[in-house]
């Protein structure tokens, strides 16, 4: 199993170009969410899904949009990039709340997208 | 509405000392909660995680943590420190959303001296 995988790793941008984040996984899970890393600031939540065609709408959703066309796959998309969306993106999985045990609620992250926005 | 608050955002210690990094968190029902691990140019690795089971939790690599409800805290330890501890450590909440939401706490970053 790859687990969750993020293409692309590094990617440098203008201001004002537009660019899409693949998130992929291999474990069948229900749930996928979106984070932005900042120094200092934690994790964020920008936009999460829980099943195949839902998304909806976390901490920090603005000047982002998001699809599920597939289950395994949560794609996280920049409009038009500006500077103060230079971060690091993570993507996770988990397993649906209907599922029984204590692993439900945890969950498991991608290696990380490195985008810079001049 | 849940948060996590970690106190100090950098942690140093001599290798071989007690490491003890805090967390504190707010939640308006029984909390999940995790404590993840970050080592540079990483993602977020599972250290451990409370789910109601046992109050101490131990995780990888001889980390664990105590839940004490009256002190709202999940403080993470490990006896002995070791150069490869080097890393920043998140601490996260999870209620009841349908969502499985996780709020995480701003990061402690922790250093080694050898």
């Amino acid at each position: 199993n790859a687990g969750v995988t993020q293409t692309p790793k590094f990617r440098v941008l203008k201001t004002g170009q537009s660019m899409t984040l693949l998130c992929a996984q291999d474990m069948n899970h229900e749930y996928m969410y979106w984070y932005r890393q900042d120094p200092g600031m934690g994790l964020r939540l920008i936009h999460y899904s829980v099943g195949e065609g839902t998304t909806a709408k976390g901490e920090v959703p603005d000047g982002y949009n998001v699809s599920r066309l597939k289950k395994q796959n949560f794609l996280l998309g920049l409009e038009s990039a500006a500077p103060s969306q230079t971060s690091v993106y993570f993507c996770a999985s988990s397993y649906s709340i209907r599922t029984s045990g204590p692993s439900r609620h945890t969950q498991y992250f991608g290696p990380g997208t490195r985008l810079t926005v001049l | 509405a849940q948060s996590v608050t970690q106190l100090g955002s950098h942690v140093s210690v001599s290798e071989g000392a007690l490491v003890l990094l805090r967390c504190n968190y707010s939640s308006s029902v029984p909390p999940y909660l995790f404590w993840y691990v970050q080592y540079p140019n990483q993602g977020l690795q599972l250290l451990l995680k409370y789910t109601s089971a046992a109050t101490l939790v131990k995780g990888i690599n001889g980390f664990e943590a105590e839940f004490k409800k009256s002190e709202t805290s999940f403080h993470l330890t490990k006896p002995s420190a070791h150069m490869s501890d080097a890393a920043e450590y998140f601490c996260a909440v999870s209620g009841d959303n349908a969502g499985n939401m996780l709020t995480f706490g701003g990061g402690t970053r922790l250093m080694v001296k050898p």
